[in-house]
């Protein structure tokens, strides 16, 4: 079974800085697939970044940066120069590589940008 | 861009009550899934679906869920008698071949279901 865990359960940034948000896993799986979703208070959930396990270079998407550290088990979002629309819930989730994507999520870090 | 679109985005039943939700996938895509988020939670798996047949379910899909893909276009999510414990926020989503494998899923905008 997977587990992620998000242990921010909000953070503050001032606009233009960068801001961290942590995520932690635990699966018994050799392959797998970590991500982020961004929810805004419309409710929808969007897509931001994907790192495979086996991916030997952190994943990038424009402002977004995964800082993956396998031995630790941790797959850290790195929000670069924050903007006012950054704001929203931010959620880790993880796949096995079991052909499948049934995501486990993590309950998400609520992020604040502030002018 | 294509997107997923779901209806309603909100739904207010009785107790006890049939509710359909409504899901238009991706259009070239061909895994399709559920998944809800109960108020100030995190975002659960329901089912996946892919074939015309469901692929994967988890605990929470129980006697009182059912899928469906009527036609070319639609994927619909039915809760038999609702409960009060079934409100949430009830996303579709869809992904490509790709997608299964990187976790690329493509949401709507969720329904929301309140049950009185």
């Amino acid at each position: 079974a997977q587990k992620i865990t998000q242990t921010q359960p909000g953070m503050f940034v001032q606009e233009k800085e960068a801001v961290t948000l942590d995520c932690t896993y635990d699966t018994s799986d050799q392959s797998y697939g970590l991500f982020w979703y961004k929810q805004p208070s419309s409710g929808e959930m969007i897509f931001l970044i994907y790192q495979g396990s086996y991916d030997e270079q952190n994943a990038t998407e424009g402002r977004y940066s995964l800082n993956f550290q396998k031995a630790r088990k941790s797959a850290n979002l790195v929000i670069s120069a924050s903007q006012l629309g950054d704001s929203a819930m931010y959620f880790c989730a993880m796949i096995p590589n079991s052909g499948y994507s049934t995501l486990t999520f993590g309950k998400g870090t609520m992020l604040l940008v502030s002018p | 861009e294509p997107e997923v679109t779901q209806t309603p985005s909100h739904q207010v039943t009785q107790m006890g009550q049939e509710v359909i939700l409504r899901c238009v996938p991706i259009s070239n895509h061909l895994y399709f899934y559920w998944y809800r988020q109960i108020l100030g939670q995190k975002v659960e798996f329901l089912v996946s679906f892919y074939n015309n047949e469901i692929s994967e379910k988890s605990e929470i899909f129980d006697d009182q869920f059912s899928v469906e893909r009527p036609d070319g276009s639609n994927f619909t999510l039915k809760i038999r008698s609702t409960k009060l414990e079934d409100s949430a926020m009830y996303f579709c989503a869809s992904s490509g071949l790709a997608g299964v494998y990187t976790g690329e899923l493509f949401f709507g905008e969720g329904s929301r279901l309140t049950v009185l």
